[in-house]
């Protein structure tokens, strides 16, 4: 099984609301990532869990806030966003930080009002 | 710095025909190439995987290539079909073990 499955598939919501992006995988891997990807542009890393613990972040505002609860999950908990966050927001998981292949999720469609 | 470049931006062919897809880098020294497919709106389907140390690597009607000492990878496909209308990207790993992406080729497959 070589899936990442992704909820919810879109999401709207206010700036002032709070919402959460949730990634799950079962493949036993041990990294996991968030990606935004803007339309007709390649996918941005914005941060890496190694391990449960956050190893990178791409210097993303305070606004977007990672959370591994675990080795299957990564949620990416959202709060006063503004509308330029509006993106498919991408999640993936590779066996480790190593050069390993990373298979991504069917992404999460966000806008934001 | 490693840069990737993809050209060209859009490519249209007929239905049958076979095509390449160019992947460049700046970099030699890659550890691997990987290659994506993305339907619009949708997540990444990972490809082929091509090791530094393999020159080609398959999958199906998809065959990948890769020549480090002039920096390019090339993604073949057989008998295109309609299915296969999609953006295609390539990405290798820096020494940070982040990807680096190509702005994509987007591919129409016309019936």
């Amino acid at each position: 099984d070589t899936e990442v499955t992704q909820t919810p598939k879109h999401l709207v919501m206010g700036m002032t609301n709070k919402k959460s992006l949730k990634c799950e995988q079962h493949m036993g891997h041990r990294a996991m990532y968030w990606y935004k990807q803007k339309a007709k542009k390649p996918p941005e890393l914005m941060f890496v869990y190694s391990y449960e613990k956050l190893s990178i972040n791409e210097s993303v505002p305070s606004r977007f806030s990672p959370e591994c609860p675990n080795s299957s999950l990564l949620n990416l908990h959202l709060h006063a966003l503004q509308p330029e966050d509006s993106a498919l927001y991408l999640c993936a998981s590779s066996l480790g930080t190593g050069f390993y292949e990373q298979y991504f999720g069917p992404g999460t469609r966000l806008t934001v009002t | 710095k490693q840069e990737v470049t993809q050209i060209p931006a859009a490519l249209s062919v007929p239905e049958g025909e076979n095509l390449v897809l160019n992947c460049s880098f700046t970099d030699s020294a890659i550890y691997n190439l990987q290659w994506f497919r993305q339907d619009p709106g949708k997540g990444l389907t990972s490809l082929l995987l091509i090791q530094s140390s393999q020159r080609e690597q398959t999958s199906g009607r998809l065959n990948a290539s890769l020549d480090k000492s002039s920096g390019r990878s090339t993604l073949y496909i057989a008998a295109s079909q309609p299915g296969d209308s999609a953006t295609y990207l390539c990405a290798v790993p820096d020494s940070n073990y982040q990807l680096i992406w190509g702005a994509g080729t987007k591919l129409i497959i016309k019936p």
